[in-house]
């Protein structure tokens, strides 16, 4: 069955460190891999996808995720934190229409 | 281009009352998608439209919950007697087609509590 983890609930950085937030999936094919992004109050925003091709993927922001088949993972990253990043993101896997979610990650951004 | 609208955008009803949500998609996408996002979970699909017809409403608790999108544009969301476990943000999304891959956009969601 298809399912997603995200091993962490809350991260907490200081401003201009570096992040990773990481994601698990479960998937018997090669899955398409998304990564959003949750304001308080808002809906969810796409930061970047993984359909095929470069495993390196660039998204929205500063963002960029990279997809590992051999762990199964597609871990989203930032070199430096902005105190606007603050929100919570979820990585989702579909295999034809249907998102499957993760929990979300909450990140804290300290000044 | 206009996202996907959302109404309203918080809702506080007793438990046993009913209630409704309505989303208008972004023009020219035909499928649209209704999720529920629990506080500390990520969005659980309820249901799936494609055009005016149910894709998949394998999730959706339908002695309680019932949605319809006449026209194959608008879409609500009625539930109805509501639970106290119903409280939850609401979101609807919609995507060009159903078709893999494909990217689906969100709406602002709406905030129910039940007392």
């Amino acid at each position: 069955a298809q399912s997603v983890t995200q091993p962490d609930i809350h991260i907490t950085v200081s401003e201009g460190a570096s992040l990773e937030l990481r994601c698990n999936y479960s998937y018997g094919a090669t899955p398409y891999l998304f990564w959003y992004v949750q304001s308080p109050g808002q809906g969810l925003q796409l930061l970047l996808k993984y359909f095929s091709g470069d495993t390196l993927v660039q998204g929205i922001k500063g963002f960029e995720a990279e997809f590992k088949r051999s762990q199964s993972s597609f871990n989203l990253r930032k070199p430096s934190v902005h105190w606007s990043d603050a929100a919570e993101y979820f990585c989702a896997v579909s295999g034809t229409y249907k998102y499957i979610f993760g929990t979300g990650t909450r990140l804290k951004v300290l000044a | 281009e206009a996202g996907v609208a959302q109404s309203p955008r918080y809702k506080i009803i007793e438990k046993r009352q009913s209630v409704a949500f309505w989303c208008n998609p972004i023009s020219g996408h035909a499928t649209l998608y209704w999720y529920q996002q629990i506080l500390g979970q990520g969005p659980k699909l309820l249901i799936q439209f494609q055009n005016n017809g149910v894709v998949d409403d394998s999730q959706l608790p339908k002695d309680r919950f019932s949605a319809e999108r006449l026209k194959g544009v608008d879409s609500t969301l009625k539930i109805q007697p509501a639970k106290l476990e119903d409280s939850a943000v609401y979101l609807c999304a919609s995507s060009l087609d159903r078709s893999s891959p494909n990217e689906q956009f969100f709406g602002p969601g709406t905030r129910l509590t039940v007392l």
